[in-house]
């Protein structure tokens, strides 16, 4: 069975600083790894994803996500962060086959800005 | 343009009630998703229908009843509900069930079982 674990409950930062929010999965085959963003009282918007080819994407809003198989990751990574960027990030696996609809998320991620 | 919306945005029912959550869209996707989100939980799926069928029921109680009457439509009717099922009920679709299908997501319906 897939699962994500996303270690960080709660992350704080300043504005303008530079952001990496942690994701690691479990899954047997070739995962599709998505990130989602979610304010709080919205439904998700996704920042990006990952199916094949190159293992570092870039996503909208700024926002970039590595894959890295050897370590069973899909960090999120932002260069300078906004103070609009306070939100719930979410992790997400898909399972591949007709099971594909199946996300399974991890936990969420809390981003709070500070001016 | 990527756009699911879901109606009503907020709805507050008594455990007798029948109500109905609607979702629409007009992305000409052929899977569309009835997942639920508990406070500070993440989503969980409910419900995947594929081209009209219903193809996955993540053995959800049948006080939650799906239909998807067309390509661009899904709805989600609720009966004798509980307190404990007061969620955020999100709708998603993408363009097909199958590998490679990006899953996007309307903005929730809030529910309220008083």
């Amino acid at each position: 069975a897939q699962s994500v674990t996303q270690p960080d409950i709660h992350i704080t930062v300043s504005e303008g600083a530079s952001l990496e929010l942690r994701c690691n999965y479990s899954y047997g085959a070739t995962p599709y790894l998505f990130w989602y963003v979610q304010s709080p009282g919205q439904g998700l918007q996704l920042l990006l994803k990952y199916f094949s080819g190159d293992t570092l994407v870039q996503g909208i809003k700024g926002f970039e996500a590595e894959f890295k198989r050897s370590q069973s990751s899909f960090n999120l990574r932002k260069p300078s962060v906004h103070w609009s960027d306070a939100a719930e990030y979410f992790c997400a696996v898909g399972a591949g086959g007709t099971s594909y609809g199946k996300l399974t998320f991890g936990q969420g991620t809390i981003l709070t800005v500070h001016p | 343009d990527t756009e699911v919306t879901q109606t009503p945005k907020h709805l507050v029912m008594g455990m007798t009630n029948k109500k109905s959550l609607k979702c629409e869209q007009h992305m000409g996707h052929r899977a569309m998703y009835w997942y639920k989100q508990k406070a500070k939980k993440p989503p969980e799926l409910m419900f995947v229908y594929s081209y009209e069928k219903l193809s996955i029921n993540e053995s959800v109680p049948s006080r939650f009843s799906p239909e998807c009457p067309n390509s661009s439509l899904l709805n989600l009717h609720l009966h004798a509900l509980q307190p404990e099922d007061s969620a955020l009920y999100l709708c998603a679709s993408s363009p097909l069930v199958g590998t490679g299908n990006t899953i996007y997501f309307g903005e929730g319906s809030w529910l309220t079982v008083v």
